[in-house]
This record gives C-alpha cells, structure tokens and sequence, in this order.
C-alpha cells in the first residue's frame, strides 16, 4: 500500500529534551515536507526536500532541523524543544513534476501526523 | 508571495443542504489549485484539484472550477451527507525558484447534522 508513515503518533516531552519525528514514504517520490498545523493558522511549512541530499527553509524553521540521506526517509529533529513548538506535524511527499510541465504541482501525500506537546 | 484565503468556519448545515465553501488566492505565473480534506484524526487527503483556467476538479459529488479572471476556486456540494463532516483546505501549488511551493488556506471545518 502506497503511503507515507510517522512515528511517532503522540509525543509528550519536556523543554529542551531533543527529539526526532520519523517520515518514510514509498512511493519513490522526490519531494518531502514538513508542515506544522495550529489552529487559525492553517498548514505552515517548515522544511521541504527536492531530492536526496537536498534541503530548503520553508516558512517557519527556526527551532527545526531535517536530514535526506535516502530519497524515502525524511526526519524532522527539534535540537532543544520549547513549548511553542507544540503543534500537529505532518509529514508529505509528491512527485516530481511532469516533463514538460514548468509551472503547477502534483498532489501531496500525507502522513498520519504526530502531536507533540512540549511541557 | 503566493496566498490562499478561504471563508471562516465552522460551517454547519443540515443533511442533504448546499455547500459552498469560498476560496481566492493571489499568486504569480499559473498555479495548480487543490482542494484537500481532513477527517478527524488524520492526515490531509485529495479532493479535487484543477491545473488551469476553466478546468473543473470534482470527486465525491463536490466540484470546484478555477476561476482565473476572479482569482477563485469555490467548493461546492449539491446535498451534503454526515460523512462530510471534515475540515477543508484550500491550496495552491506554484512555481519557487524551480520547487512546486505549496501555500495552503487556513481550513474551514464543515459539521454536518442529521
């Protein structure tokens, strides 16, 4: 079955505490993001990944750092967690565009999310 | 830069009433428009989408048509059901420096009551 997996789930921590939220795609896909999800705010990207070995910032990565050592693995680390960063993450892939096609996008494929509570 | 605005919610309508949910966005070149849905507890899934002027996305007996000349990409359902009960986020997808950026609305939450 096509899917993107996170783990984990639910997540209560504690200020400062690092930790990492895991994201595996099968798909074979070469994009990857992070979003984070507050309410009023809708969905804010943090981090996205055109390809392995190649990370950007999207809107709000202060406090956030990713890995793409392999094209299916995307992991998202908080080094030093503080409570404004608790929030339901997602994790998302896509696949490149088509040849050809030089503006537009393809569907993203969402993981499950992971709420995280920062204490 | 690229921005999505969609209607406040939360929307609450009675079984087998109209829905529409409003969205208008702003952005440079030609954007892709997506509609995608969240039900309690998951992630966001697909709706529809529509990848340039005029084109009608729809799935699920909802649809939506891009809109360029008003910059809009209205949801619409004709006979709502208790499944629909959701969130729904507006999205487009742009071109960013040769990344396909995705800019999403803020969500409208649709309760739908028997």
């Amino acid at each position: 079955e096509a899917q993107v997996t996170q783990n984990p789930r639910y997540l209560i921590t504690v200020t400062g505490k690092k930790l990492t939220v895991t994201c595996s795609q099968n798909m074979n896909h070469e994009y990857m993001s992070w979003y984070r999800q507050d309410p009023g705010l809708g969905l804010r990207q943090i981090y996205y990944s055109m390809n392995v070995e190649v990370t950007d910032k999207g809107d709000v990565p202060e406090g956030y750092k990713v890995s793409r050592k392999e094209k299916r693995n995307f992991p998202l680390i908080l080094e030093s967690p503080s409570p404004n960063q608790t929030s339901l993450y997602f994790c998302a892939s896509s696949p490149r565009a088509k040849a050809g096609f030089t503006t537009g996008g393809n569907e993203q494929f969402f993981g499950p999310g992971t709420r995280l509570t920062v204490l | 830069g690229n921005s999505v605005t969609q209607m406040e919610g939360p929307v609450t309508l009675s079984e087998e009433a109209f829905l529409t949910i409003n969205c208008t966005y702003t952005a440079t070149g030609y954007p892709s428009l997506f509609w995608y849905v969240q039900y309690p507890g998951e992630g966001l899934q697909l709706l529809l989408k529509a990848t340039k002027a005029d084109d009608k996305g729809s799935n699920k007996g909802f649809e939506a048509t891009y809109r360029k000349e008003t910059t809009s990409f209205h949801l619409e359902k004709g006979s709502v059901q208790v499944s629909d009960s959701a969130v729904y986020f507006c999205a487009l997808s742009g071109d960013s420096g040769g990344y396909q950026k995705v800019t999403f609305g803020t969500g409208t939450k649709l309760q739908v009551i028997p």
